[in-house]
């Protein structure tokens, strides 16, 4: 069964300008959650996202934001980006109430 | 609120030892899981066990076992004859449902181990 993949893995981009990064879960999962994870602040819950609604949502400005499809693929999206959202994001997917499981993330580096 | 403390930022050890990292939760919840998960050098999550606060047994699983004790909020992981492949950062995590389908994760800073030959 394949793992969690997402893309791209890495990305370097400027401040100002936007991102989108992808998640494709495990195919039969349908719910999807996000994570930022930083050497100062670690990692924090960004959102969850299952049946194409967000469920649950981090403390993270309005600049984040996300969406699911219909085959429960996930989209974030940072917008105006500053130098502190350098960081690596995690996608995670799982059944309902069943443990998560990530994948190896996408590395955005904002210069 | 909700807090994880892994007090061991960096483990160092030969191969073949033992070694224990420590893990405290705060929660007013009655209702939780807690979670180990293994960070290797490639970065990706792995997923090693999970338990719910209602089941306090202690599970051993081939090299790995864990120790959760409700009476002093922690959930502590054992590696029995560490080796190099050992070697990775790992985060101990507590789940609780806050609406959503799944449970938000909080973690903890994550300890370094690094397990020498």
């Amino acid at each position: 069964k394949a793992g969690v993949t997402q893309t791209p893995r890495y990305l370097i981009k400027t401040r100002g300008q936007q991102v989108t990064l992808s998640c494709s879960p495990i195919s039969g999962h349908r719910s999807v959650s996000w994570y930022q994870q930083t050497p100062g602040q670690g990692l924090q819950f960004l959102f969850e996202y299952f049946s194409e609604t967000q469920r649950n949502k981090g403390n993270f400005p309005g600049r984040f934001s996300g969406r699911q499809f219909s085959n429960s693929r996930s989209e974030m999206n940072v917008s105006t980006l500053e130098l502190g959202d350098s960081a690596l994001y995690l996608c995670a997917s799982s059944r309902p109430g069943i443990e998560q499981y990530f994948g190896p993330g996408t590395r955005l580096t904002v210069t | 609120a909700q807090k994880v403390t892994q007090a061991q930022t960096e483990i160092s050890v030969v191969e073949k030892e033992d070694v224990t990292l420590d893990c405290v939760y705060e929660t007013r919840d009655t209702t939780y899981y807690l979670f180990w998960y293994k960070q290797p050098p490639s970065g990706e999550l792995v997923f090693l066990i999970r338990r719910n606060s209602f089941d306090e047994q202690n599970e051993i699983s081939g090299r790995y076992s864990w120790n959760f004790q409700k009476s002093t909020s922690s959930f502590n992981f054992t590696i029995t004859a560490s080796q190099v492949v050992d070697s990775a950062v790992y985060f101990c995590a507590l789940g609780l449902n806050s609406g959503g389908s799944n449970y938000k994760l909080t973690f903890g800073k994550g300890t370094l181990l690094t397990v020498n030959p």
